[in-house]
């Protein structure tokens, strides 16, 4: 069965850092493009990031451009996403994605909360 | 950067009902649509992508059409595990891939 599992939310104060993990299993995570997406409470579906397979070509939303970043361990299959200088703003559900652009499997989420 | 814009807002059906949803870019996307349903409490799952292609296991009440800046999904006869939130993404133009705001189906 594939699955993918997030994890390292929490709360942290602004201007924190975080490091979210998401580990895959049930496929060949190596030839699969990869990303994250966050939702807002009550809001609607952002991407963040995203990360090729082939090349580990890197893409950023332009609002957390310069201050996140994503990578991958494929000896580990697991995919991060370094979150640095964190604002109010940035509060939200972050789901890992298998498969990029369109999405055919989403984690379960974990949240980070931004808040003094 | 593509805007996508769902409408209605909320919709409020009955089960067994005749579900349209849709879904207009601000420019052309051209069959470079998906559609994803999310449940209270859920992490999203995809439904269609290509604009009509279901994703394995979808069932058959859901179908897609549409192209270039107009879509629409529909459910045939709605049930009652559909009562979701419906967001559509473009990635005709990657990254990003822009979402719509969602359209909350809702029991009437």
């Amino acid at each position: 069965e594939v699955q993918l599992l997030e994890s390292g939310g929490g709360l942290i104060q602004p201007g924190g850092s975080l490091r979210l993990s998401c580990a895959a299993s049930g496929f060949i995570f190596s030839s699969y493009g990869m990303s994250w997406f966050r939702q807002a409470p009550g809001k609607g579906l952002d991407w963040v990031s995203g990360i090729s397979a082939s090349d580990g070509a890197t893409y950023y939303s332009d609002s957390v451009k310069g201050r996140f970043t994503i990578s991958r361990d494929n000896s580990k299959n697991t995919l991060f996403l370094q979150m640095n200088s964190l604002r109010a703003e940035d509060t939200a559900v972050y789901y890992c994605g298998k498969d990029s652009p369109v999405v055919t499997i989403w984690g379960q989420g974990t949240l980070v909360t931004v808040s003094s | 950067e593509i805007v996508m814009t769902q409408s209605p807002a909320t919709l409020s059906v009955s089960p067994g009902e005749r579900v349209t949803l849709s879904c207009r870019a601000s420019q052309s996307v051209s069959s470079n649509l998906a559609w994803y349903q999310q449940k209270p409490g859920q992490a999203p799952r995809l439904l269609i992508s290509g604009a009509f292609t279901r994703a394995t296991g979808i069932p058959a009440r859901f179908s897609g059409s549409g192209s270039g800046t107009e879509f629409t999904l529909t459910i045939s006869s709605l049930q009652s595990e559909d009562f979701a939130v419906y967001y559509c993404q473009q990635y005709n133009n990657w990254p990003p891939g822009t979402f719509g705001q969602g359209t909350k189906v809702e029991i009437k």
